[in-house]
Protein backbone atom coordinates (compact mmCIF):
# COMPACT_ATOMS: atom_id res chain seq x y z
CA UNK A 1 0.00 0.00 0.00
CA UNK A 2 1.84 3.07 -1.43
CA UNK A 3 0.42 6.03 0.70
CA UNK A 4 2.24 8.75 -1.30
CA UNK A 5 2.40 8.40 -4.57
CA UNK A 6 4.22 10.40 -7.66
CA UNK A 7 2.55 9.26 -11.27
CA UNK A 8 4.82 11.22 -13.49
CA UNK A 9 8.15 9.15 -13.50
CA UNK A 10 9.42 12.18 -15.82
CA UNK A 11 9.08 15.26 -16.72
CA UNK A 12 10.72 17.41 -19.19
CA UNK A 13 10.28 21.52 -19.37
CA UNK A 14 11.93 24.00 -21.50
CA UNK A 15 14.15 26.44 -19.89
CA UNK A 16 12.20 29.76 -18.67
CA UNK A 17 9.05 27.68 -18.29
CA UNK A 18 6.89 26.64 -15.60
CA UNK A 19 7.56 22.73 -13.94
CA UNK A 20 4.97 21.42 -12.25
CA UNK A 21 5.54 17.96 -10.07
CA UNK A 22 2.37 15.97 -8.78
CA UNK A 23 2.20 13.94 -5.63
CA UNK A 24 -1.25 12.25 -4.05
CA UNK A 25 -1.48 10.98 -1.06
CA UNK A 26 -4.06 8.57 1.21
CA UNK A 27 -3.24 8.73 4.42
CA UNK A 28 -5.51 11.36 6.10
CA UNK A 29 -3.21 11.50 9.38
CA UNK A 30 -0.33 12.91 7.69
CA UNK A 31 -0.21 16.54 8.40
CA UNK A 32 3.61 17.71 7.29
CA UNK A 33 5.10 17.41 3.65
CA UNK A 34 8.60 17.95 2.56
CA UNK A 35 9.95 18.10 -1.22
CA UNK A 36 13.36 17.04 -1.90
CA UNK A 37 15.61 17.72 -4.81
CA UNK A 38 18.27 14.60 -5.73
CA UNK A 39 21.02 14.82 -8.25
CA UNK A 40 23.13 11.35 -9.24
CA UNK A 41 25.33 9.98 -6.67
CA UNK A 42 24.29 12.36 -4.07
CA UNK A 43 21.62 12.24 -1.14
CA UNK A 44 18.41 14.18 -1.09
CA UNK A 45 18.63 17.90 -0.39
CA UNK A 46 15.70 19.40 1.26
CA UNK A 47 13.54 21.80 -1.43
CA UNK A 48 10.77 23.26 0.25
CA UNK A 49 7.96 22.22 3.16
CA UNK A 50 4.25 22.86 3.80
CA UNK A 51 2.02 22.06 6.86
CA UNK A 52 -1.60 21.22 6.85
CA UNK A 53 -2.60 23.97 8.32
CA UNK A 54 -1.36 26.23 5.23
CA UNK A 55 -2.56 25.39 1.52
CA UNK A 56 0.75 27.17 -0.43
CA UNK A 57 4.11 28.04 0.96
CA UNK A 58 6.56 29.98 -1.31
CA UNK A 59 10.63 29.90 -1.25
CA UNK A 60 11.81 32.01 -4.71
CA UNK A 61 11.23 29.95 -7.61
CA UNK A 62 9.62 27.17 -5.35
CA UNK A 63 5.89 26.82 -5.00
CA UNK A 64 4.27 24.03 -2.97
CA UNK A 65 0.60 24.37 -3.13
CA UNK A 66 -1.39 21.72 -0.63
CA UNK A 67 -4.97 20.94 -1.40
CA UNK A 68 -6.30 18.51 1.60
CA UNK A 69 -9.81 17.65 0.20
CA UNK A 70 -8.11 16.04 -2.75
CA UNK A 71 -4.97 14.75 -0.69
CA UNK A 72 -2.67 16.11 -3.51
CA UNK A 73 -0.04 18.70 -3.59
CA UNK A 74 2.20 19.92 -6.44
CA UNK A 75 5.54 22.01 -6.71
CA UNK A 76 5.68 24.74 -9.10
CA UNK A 77 8.99 25.84 -10.40
CA UNK A 78 9.00 28.89 -12.01
CA UNK A 79 11.42 30.10 -14.07
CA UNK A 80 12.48 26.59 -14.57
CA UNK A 81 16.52 26.00 -15.34
CA UNK A 82 18.92 23.43 -16.40
CA UNK A 83 20.12 23.14 -12.92
CA UNK A 84 16.84 22.26 -11.77
CA UNK A 85 16.99 19.03 -13.94
CA UNK A 86 17.03 16.14 -10.85
CA UNK A 87 14.93 13.70 -9.15
CA UNK A 88 12.09 15.19 -6.95
CA UNK A 89 10.68 13.20 -3.84
CA UNK A 90 7.86 14.37 -1.97
CA UNK A 91 7.53 13.24 1.22
CA UNK A 92 4.96 12.80 4.51
CA UNK A 93 4.79 12.36 8.06
CA UNK A 94 2.06 12.27 10.44
CA UNK A 95 4.17 14.44 12.99
CA UNK A 96 1.37 14.74 15.59
CA UNK A 97 0.62 11.14 15.74
CA UNK A 98 3.72 9.45 14.67
CA UNK A 99 7.16 11.88 14.73
CA UNK A 100 9.81 10.21 13.63
CA UNK A 101 8.20 8.28 10.38
CA UNK A 102 8.54 9.72 7.45
CA UNK A 103 6.59 8.24 3.64
CA UNK A 104 8.74 9.28 0.59
CA UNK A 105 7.03 8.86 -3.02
CA UNK A 106 9.09 7.16 -6.15
CA UNK A 107 10.51 10.73 -7.45
CA UNK A 108 9.76 12.41 -10.65
CA UNK A 109 12.77 12.87 -13.02
CA UNK A 110 12.53 16.42 -14.04
CA UNK A 111 14.53 17.20 -17.16
CA UNK A 112 14.98 20.89 -18.14
CA UNK A 113 16.37 21.57 -21.43
CA UNK A 114 18.35 25.04 -22.29
CA UNK B 1 31.71 21.30 7.69
CA UNK B 2 28.27 20.08 8.35
CA UNK B 3 27.39 17.09 7.02
CA UNK B 4 26.34 13.46 7.67
CA UNK B 5 29.32 10.60 6.35
CA UNK B 6 28.51 7.14 5.53
CA UNK B 7 31.07 4.36 4.92
CA UNK B 8 31.96 2.56 2.56
CA UNK B 9 30.55 4.38 -0.70
CA UNK B 10 30.11 1.19 -2.32
CA UNK B 11 30.57 -2.53 -0.92
CA UNK B 12 29.91 -5.58 -2.77
CA UNK B 13 29.68 -8.73 -0.61
CA UNK B 14 28.36 -12.17 -0.46
CA UNK B 15 25.02 -13.82 0.69
CA UNK B 16 25.20 -14.61 4.71
CA UNK B 17 28.36 -12.73 5.38
CA UNK B 18 27.33 -9.66 8.25
CA UNK B 19 28.55 -6.28 7.40
CA UNK B 20 27.97 -2.68 9.15
CA UNK B 21 27.58 0.58 7.21
CA UNK B 22 28.48 3.57 9.74
CA UNK B 23 26.10 6.67 9.35
CA UNK B 24 27.89 9.37 11.21
CA UNK B 25 26.66 13.12 11.63
CA UNK B 26 28.36 16.26 13.07
CA UNK B 27 25.44 18.45 13.46
CA UNK B 28 24.26 17.33 17.05
CA UNK B 29 21.15 15.96 15.47
CA UNK B 30 18.38 14.63 17.50
CA UNK B 31 17.11 12.65 15.16
CA UNK B 32 18.87 10.04 12.85
CA UNK B 33 16.99 7.49 9.68
CA UNK B 34 18.03 5.08 7.41
CA UNK B 35 16.30 4.34 4.12
CA UNK B 36 16.83 2.05 0.70
CA UNK B 37 16.00 3.40 -2.72
CA UNK B 38 15.17 0.97 -5.20
CA UNK B 39 13.61 1.52 -9.01
CA UNK B 40 10.38 2.53 -8.63
CA UNK B 41 9.84 2.07 -5.19
CA UNK B 42 11.35 5.56 -3.80
CA UNK B 43 12.73 5.72 -0.43
CA UNK B 44 11.76 3.33 2.04
CA UNK B 45 12.66 3.91 6.01
CA UNK B 46 14.41 1.39 7.50
CA UNK B 47 14.58 2.55 10.76
CA UNK B 48 15.03 6.06 12.87
CA UNK B 49 16.15 7.11 15.99
CA UNK B 50 14.74 9.45 18.39
CA UNK B 51 17.48 9.96 20.47
CA UNK B 52 20.30 7.97 22.20
CA UNK B 53 18.99 4.34 22.71
CA UNK B 54 15.80 5.32 21.25
CA UNK B 55 15.32 3.11 18.28
CA UNK B 56 11.69 2.43 15.98
CA UNK B 57 11.09 0.53 12.70
CA UNK B 58 9.91 2.14 9.64
CA UNK B 59 8.51 0.23 6.83
CA UNK B 60 11.08 -2.12 5.72
CA UNK B 61 13.46 -3.28 8.71
CA UNK B 62 13.25 -6.91 7.93
CA UNK B 63 16.91 -8.00 7.95
CA UNK B 64 18.68 -4.88 9.48
CA UNK B 65 19.62 -4.02 12.92
CA UNK B 66 20.60 -0.70 14.22
CA UNK B 67 21.99 1.11 17.17
CA UNK B 68 22.19 4.25 18.81
CA UNK B 69 24.91 4.43 21.25
CA UNK B 70 26.01 8.08 20.70
CA UNK B 71 24.54 10.62 19.58
CA UNK B 72 26.20 11.21 16.65
CA UNK B 73 26.41 7.51 15.27
CA UNK B 74 24.01 5.66 13.58
CA UNK B 75 25.09 2.40 11.96
CA UNK B 76 23.22 -0.15 10.17
CA UNK B 77 23.96 -4.13 10.71
CA UNK B 78 23.01 -6.45 8.10
CA UNK B 79 23.48 -9.65 9.89
CA UNK B 80 23.21 -12.26 6.97
CA UNK B 81 22.90 -10.18 3.64
CA UNK B 82 20.77 -11.60 1.40
CA UNK B 83 20.54 -10.40 -2.65
CA UNK B 84 16.70 -8.41 -1.95
CA UNK B 85 19.02 -6.58 -0.03
CA UNK B 86 21.27 -5.30 -2.68
CA UNK B 87 20.06 -1.13 -3.15
CA UNK B 88 21.48 2.28 -2.48
CA UNK B 89 21.38 3.02 1.32
CA UNK B 90 20.85 6.39 3.06
CA UNK B 91 21.40 7.85 5.95
CA UNK B 92 19.26 10.78 7.41
CA UNK B 93 19.52 13.15 10.45
CA UNK B 94 17.46 16.03 11.92
CA UNK B 95 18.30 18.47 14.42
CA UNK B 96 14.55 17.68 16.40
CA UNK B 97 12.77 14.79 17.12
CA UNK B 98 9.78 16.05 15.50
CA UNK B 99 8.65 15.29 12.03
CA UNK B 100 8.33 19.27 11.58
CA UNK B 101 11.75 19.48 10.33
CA UNK B 102 13.92 18.74 7.19
CA UNK B 103 16.23 15.70 7.11
CA UNK B 104 20.08 16.13 6.21
CA UNK B 105 21.14 12.85 3.67
CA UNK B 106 24.60 11.27 3.95
CA UNK B 107 25.73 10.60 0.11
CA UNK B 108 24.42 6.83 -0.03
CA UNK B 109 25.86 3.70 -0.11
CA UNK B 110 25.16 1.01 -2.83
CA UNK B 111 25.45 -2.14 -1.53
CA UNK B 112 25.51 -5.46 -3.51
CA UNK B 113 25.16 -8.57 -2.19
CA UNK B 114 25.78 -11.74 -4.49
Amino acid sequence: DQQVKQNSPSLSVQEGRISILNCDYTNSMFDYFLWYKKYPAEGPTFLISISSIKDKNEDGRFTVFLNKSAKHLSLHIVPSQPGDSAVYFCAASAARTNAGKSTFGDGTTLTVKP
Amino acid sequence: EAQVTQNPRYLITVTGKKLTVTCSQNMNHEYMSWYRQDPGLGLRQIYYSMNVEVTDKGDVPEGYKVSRKEKRNFPLILESPSPNQTSLYFCASSPSTSSYNEQFFGPGTRLTVL
